[in-house]
């Protein structure tokens, strides 16, 4: 079993659509969790972290269930700047800042 | 904001050449980290460092070494290189030791080795 999972799409919308993705990961112990964002050609940067509580950034909210062990992005109003692979990473133990990375989830808007 | 350059946006070797892949970074962070970049496997961590002169394996240290003289500095490099190191490569750092330390990656190298 991979240790962070995604559904790699791609998903298809139109502008103007809300799409959600999910993630799970197999690491009861896991501290901390972030949806990052990768262009094509493009190197991944950072796109919002995730708090116990869930959070939101604009059009963008995130959640965390640590009881089912999955992540959650939800994007609001999808624009088509919003066409990306987004990435769901978990930082597993205290003691390491290593991260590890699901193979990311593709979204396409169209017009 | 957080920099991060790598030497090469693309580079092509033989088999069996040594190659050096360099990264920098201008914030002062403790970590850095190499990772190769598969369509379908996603990133996949190859060597680390949390200090000078310090390293760690990752999940695929094989056939890879890592250099780190300076704080800013971290190089990747290749022994001899084979065709199935063929990948784009990214370089990323980050702060040590905080829960939500995040990491700040390169623009990458994509190497071609035929």
């Amino acid at each position: 079993r991979k240790e962070v999972e995604q559904d790699p799409g791609p998903f298809n919308v139109p502008e103007g659509a809300t799409v959600a993705f999910n993630c799970t990961y197999s690491n009861s112990a896991s501290q901390s969790f972030f949806w990052y964002r990768q262009d094509c050609r493009k190197e991944p940067k950072l796109l919002m972290s995730v708090y116990s509580s869930g959070n939101e950034d604009g059009r963008f909210t995130a959640q965390l269930n640590r009881a089912s062990q999955y992540i959650s992005l939800l994007i609001r109003d999808s624009k088509l700047s919003d066409s990306a692979t987004y990435l769901c990473v978990v930082k597993e133990h205290p003691n390491t800042d290593k991260l590890i990375f699901g193979t990311g989830t593709r979204l396409q808007v169209f017009p | 904001d957080v920099k991060v350059t790598q030497s090469s946006r693309y580079l092509v070797k033989r088999t069996g050449e040594k190659v050096f892949l360099e990264c920098v970074q201008d914030m002062d962070h403790e970590n850095m980290f190499w990772y190769r970049q598969d369509p379908g496997l996603g990133l996949r961590l190859i060597y680390f460092s949390y200090d000078v002169k310090m390293k760690e394996k990752g999940d695929i240290p094989e056939g890879y070494s890592v250099s780190r003289e300076k704080k800013e500095r971290f190089s990747l490099i290749l022994e001899s290189a084979s065709t199935n190191q063929t990948s784009m490569y990214l370089c990323a750092s980050s702060l040590y030791g905080t829960s939500l330390s995040s990491q700040y990656f390169g623009p990458g190298t994509r190497l071609t080795v035929t």
